[in-house]
């Protein structure tokens, strides 16, 4: 059975900093690993998919990297900006079986980026 | 492109009352999940459907829950005599069609999400 965890649960930080979220994976015989955005009251958006053949993906100031011998992986956000204020959410799907979208979803990590 | 498209976006029921949440997958797509978010809890998986089938419910509540995805219209997830503890967003994805993991089979695209308070 997958379990996910993100560190930390919450992140305050001024503008303009980098900053690492980071995931971690029990069953590192995935497919491939999403990474999702969510704002108050609203739904999920796709970040970033990182496949298990790739070491990482970039998307603007986004990187993703992923380690499945470690079972780890990280967001990094380059430049906060406030308008990168949402939970941070990491999913891996389940190993085996043909539910593909079958997702275990860590407890995400709530960012705030203040001017 | 319309995505995945969930109605009601909010809805409110007393308890014992019965709650129908819709969604209609993203065009092209032929597979639907429900998940569901408690309050202070993560997104749990609830139920896999094709059209007409149930794939998987592993993640249903054993009682008072059920899904369909009929050949015509959206998917339905159902709430029977709902009580306080239903209170939750519920949130549909969809995803293309079979061809697995290398067709992109998991990638999902979600819906906003409809919210269900139970007073």
């Amino acid at each position: 059975k997958q379990e996910v965890t993100q560190i930390p649960a919450a992140l305050s930080v001024p503008e303009g900093e980098n900053l690492v979220l980071n995931c971690s994976f029990t069953d590192s015989a995935i497919y491939n690993l999403q990474w999702f955005r969510q704002d108050p009251g609203k739904g999920l958006t796709s970040l970033l998919l990182i496949q298990s053949s790739q070491r990482e993906q970039t998307s603007g100031r986004l990187n993703a990297s992923l380690d499945k011998s470690s079972g780890r992986s990280t967001l990094y956000i380059a430049a906060s900006q406030p308008g990168d204020s949402a939970t941070y959410l990491c999913a891996a799907p389940n190993a085996g079986g043909t539910s593909y979208g079958k997702l275990t979803f860590g407890q995400g990590t709530i960012l705030t980026v203040h001017p | 492109n319309a995505g995945v498209m969930q109605n009601p976006r909010h809805l409110v029921r007393r308890r014992g009352q019965e709650a129908r949440l819709r969604c209609s997958p993203m065009k092209g797509h032929s597979h639907v999940y429900w998940y569901r978010q408690l309050p202070e809890e993560g997104l749990k998986f609830m139920v896999y459907l094709q059209k007409e089938n149930i794939i998987d419910e592993s993640g249903m509540p054993k009682e008072r829950f059920s899904a369909e995805f009929p050949k015509e219209g959206p998917s339905i997830l159902r709430i029977q005599q709902v009580v306080r503890g239903d209170s939750a967003a519920y949130f549909c994805a969809s995803s293309p069609p079979t061809g697995g993991v290398v067709a992109g089979a998991n990638v999902l695209t979600f819906g906003a999400g409809s919210r269900l308070t139970v007073l």
